[in-house]
């Protein structure tokens, strides 16, 4: 596609349940990122994928976040056992090789009741 | 961790004034960007500057660095109703964490017709 899509765009759950969240990015953009942002704030890094590499993991808040991607392709971001305070709107990015920009998806808003 | 402090939090101009906000931040950069995201979603980058760059113009749109100080300017001229969005500023430390963004809090721009 054109630009970078993420599914669902919206999600409810319960408290304690798990959430699979999935972005495809713009093709050939070796690049995927995925951020948090919380009601009013700006956005948390996650987690960032490049290549084959291994992924810089650095942001994940809690064992309970996961993230995978296959090749240079689609990505999926996991919550496990989810809290009221992982609410926010979870934002996927990618990169193309030898760039700075960052092409944003229209993120995924999560509640967690 | 939010590494840029922006201000104003929140900035209400009448369309056809300028609109300046200020970004500072805290460990060295590669490159800072400028990111406008409209409705709570959907993040645009708008202007890309490098740490050995002073200055830069697109359109209305002219960014300052100042990296003695590590702070930024964005500003917009000659407003208009629909630059209302909010505005961030990212940071890439580059090196191992480059294309790794750190975002600051965000300043919410009003302009009114």
């Amino acid at each position: 596609g054109a630009g970078v899509s993420q599914s669902p765009s919206n999600k409810v759950t319960e408290k304690g349940k798990d959430v699979e969240l999935r972005c495809d990015p713009i093709s050939g953009h070796t690049a995927l990122y995925w951020y948090r942002q919380r009601l009013g704030q700006g956005l948390e890094f996650l987690i960032y994928f490049q290549g084959n590499s291994a992924p810089d993991k650095s942001g994940l808040p809690s064992d309970r976040f996961s993230a995978e991607r296959t090749g240079e392709s689609v990505s999926t971001l996991t919550i496990q056992r989810t809290q009221q305070e992982d609410s926010a709107v979870y934002l996927c990015a990618a990169r193309d090789r030898g760039t700075y920009e960052q092409y944003f998806g229209p993120g995924t808003r999560l509640t967690v009741t | 961790s939010q590494q840029g402090e922006e201000d104003p939090q929140a900035l209400s101009i009448q369309e056809g004034e300028n609109a300046t906000m200020n970004c500072s931040y805290k460990t060295s950069i590669n490159n800072l960007q400028w990111y406008r995201q409209n409705s709570g979603r959907g993040l645009v980058h708008l202007i890309l500057i490098r740490s050995n760059e002073r200055e830069k113009h697109s359109g209305r749109l002219r960014v300052t660095l100042d990296t003695s100080k590590k702070s930024s300017s964005l500003l917009i001229t000659a407003s208009r109703a629909a630059d209302t969005a909010s505005y961030f500023c990212a940071t890439d430390g580059g090196g191992t964490s480059y294309g790794k963004l750190t975002f600051g809090q965000g300043t919410i721009l009003t302009v009114h017709p």
